[in-house]
């Protein structure tokens, strides 16, 4: 079983377009984070949730809306989505030394 | 606030050798952890090393170790007899606490793609 997953793999859209990806953690853990990694591979921490709640905001524009319906679900929605938010999208989950695991992430392509 | 650096863009390195990734840090957090991943070309994030501001002890894992030298703040990965499938890119990372407040989250180095050649 995988460990942190999420859909779709790839996703590639229209500009202001509105598009969600999925994750699902199996490991049990309480937290989970959405990371942005940028076309130099810069990574960088967008949220983090804690038992379904909101921890870190990291001055991500308001189209970004997290969505924790229970702890093992975080999922990402983006409205009128702009070129500039092409990039892979990382879902992961805390381990004990805070270590991340991250799920395959989700490569978005705003044409 | 965390920073990380990373000064080597690339590495090459032949096959069955040693090779260093360097890192230096900077915190003003009084315990934090270091980490380490690797992102081969599939894009993937992989989790190869953690080791605790406190921990006397480099911490190792198989073919990789870290070199913790907290007064130079600096933690550097050591990949021993190289292998192909280590090409990738590898990413230093640390959060401003040990382990326990449950979310941490992440400050991430530039990162340094290491190929190795046969």
């Amino acid at each position: 079983d995988t460990a942190v997953s999420q859909t779709p793999k790839y996703l590639v859209t229209q500009m202001g377009n509105d598009k969600s990806i999925k994750c699902e953690q199996n490991l049990g853990h309480d937290t989970m984070y959405w990371y942005k990694q940028d076309s130099k591979k810069f990574l960088k921490i967008m949220f983090s949730y804690n038992n379904k709640e909101l921890i870190i905001n990291e001055t991500v524009p308001n189209r970004f809306s997290p969505k924790s319906p229970d702890k093992a679900h975080l999922n990402l929605h983006i409205n009128s989505l702009e070129l500039g938010d092409s990039a892979v999208y990382f879902c992961a989950t805390g381990g004990p030394y805070n270590e991340q695991f991250f799920g395959p992430g989700t490569r978005l392509t705003v044409l | 606030a965390q920073k990380i650096t990373q000064t080597q863009p690339g590495m090459f390195v032949q096959e069955k050798e040693a090779v260093t990734l360097d890192c230096t840090y900077d915190t003003s957090d009084p315990s934090y952890g270091l980490f380490w991943y690797k992102q081969p070309s599939s894009g993937e994030m992989i989790f190869l090393i953690y080791q605790g501001s406190y921990d006397q002890q480099n911490a190792t894992e198989g073919r990789y170790s870290l070199n913790f030298q907290k007064a130079r703040k600096s933690a550097n990965l050591v990949i021993s007899a190289s292998q192909l499938g280590d090409s990738a890119m590898y990413f230093c990372a640390m959060t401003p606490s040990l382990g326990g407040t449950g979310y941490s989250t992440l400050t991430f180095g530039k990162g340094t793609m290491l190929l190795v050649s046969p």
